[in-house]
């Protein structure tokens, strides 16, 4: 099973529904974020979550809402969603401290992503 | 506040030839930088990471970057260029450790055969 889940992969939907996706993750990571990624705009952050009690606007959270139900999960809502909400969507999480070691190691800025969500609003 | 530009949305290079993705970014602190590389229908991954110490990084898969401050500037290269190169590549800013990301635009690298 993949580390980090987020269903469902692929979604049509129409404008004014509301819909929700969703993230669930195994690393035993505090932190989660939801990112959207446009072409040629790379990945914006919507929301982020450094532990349970804890919920932040990213730069682009405007219509969007969210929830952390445990530390393993972590849903992004749109109330009413609008076509320009059609992006593709990516869950992350990472370590809140990391010791660094190895080529890569790990830390608060190496996160883990998700394989994304696809969500077009007709 | 911080921001990425990345030079170039899409490059194609040749098998075998060198891979050079630009990479400058603006910060009031010293930053932390990365470079995240997407293959298609997946999730981003990290290649490698710059916070202190030794300005040249060496990260997975052959890639390294080096982080030069007077030219505010964190450029991807790898020697030689496999056909499993191809992937969209992304650099990101953080001003410090534990806080957000900041993603560049991304580039798209076509590696012919």
């Amino acid at each position: 099973d993949a580390d980090v889940t987020q269903t469902p992969r692929n979604r049509i939907t129409k404008t004014g529904k509301r819909i929700m996706l969703e993230c669930s993750q195994t690393k035993g990571h505090d932190r989660m974020y939801w990112y959207r990624q446009d072409p040629g705009l790379g990945l914006r952050l919507i929301y982020y979550s450094f532990d349970v009690k804890d919920i932040n606007k990213g730069e682009i959270s405007d219509g969007y809402s969210v929830s952390r139900q445990a530390q393993a999960k972590f849903s992004l809502s749109l109330e009413s969603a609008i076509p320009n909400q059609t992006a593709l969507y990516f869950c992350a999480t990472s370590d809140a401290l990391g010791t660094g070691t190895g080529v890569l190691g790990s830390g608060a800025n190496v996160l883990t992503f998700g394989a994304g969500s696809r969500l077009t609003v007709l | 506040a911080q921001s990425v530009t990345q030079l170039g949305s899409h490059v194609s290079v040749s098998e075998g030839a060198l891979v050079l993705l630009r990479c400058n970014y603006s910060s009031s602190v010293p930053p932390y930088l990365f470079w995240y590389v997407q293959y298609p229908n997946q999730g981003l991954q990290l290649l490698l990471k710059y916070t202190t110490g030794a300005t040249l990084v060496k990260g997975i898969n052959g890639f390294e970057a080096e982080f030069k401050k007077s030219e505010t500037s964190f450029h991807l290269t790898k020697p030689s260029a496999h056909m499993s190169d191809a992937a969209e590549y992304f650099c990101a800013v953080s001003e410090a450790s534990g806080s957000r990301l900041t993603f560049g635009e991304g580039t798209q690298l076509t590696v012919n055969p």
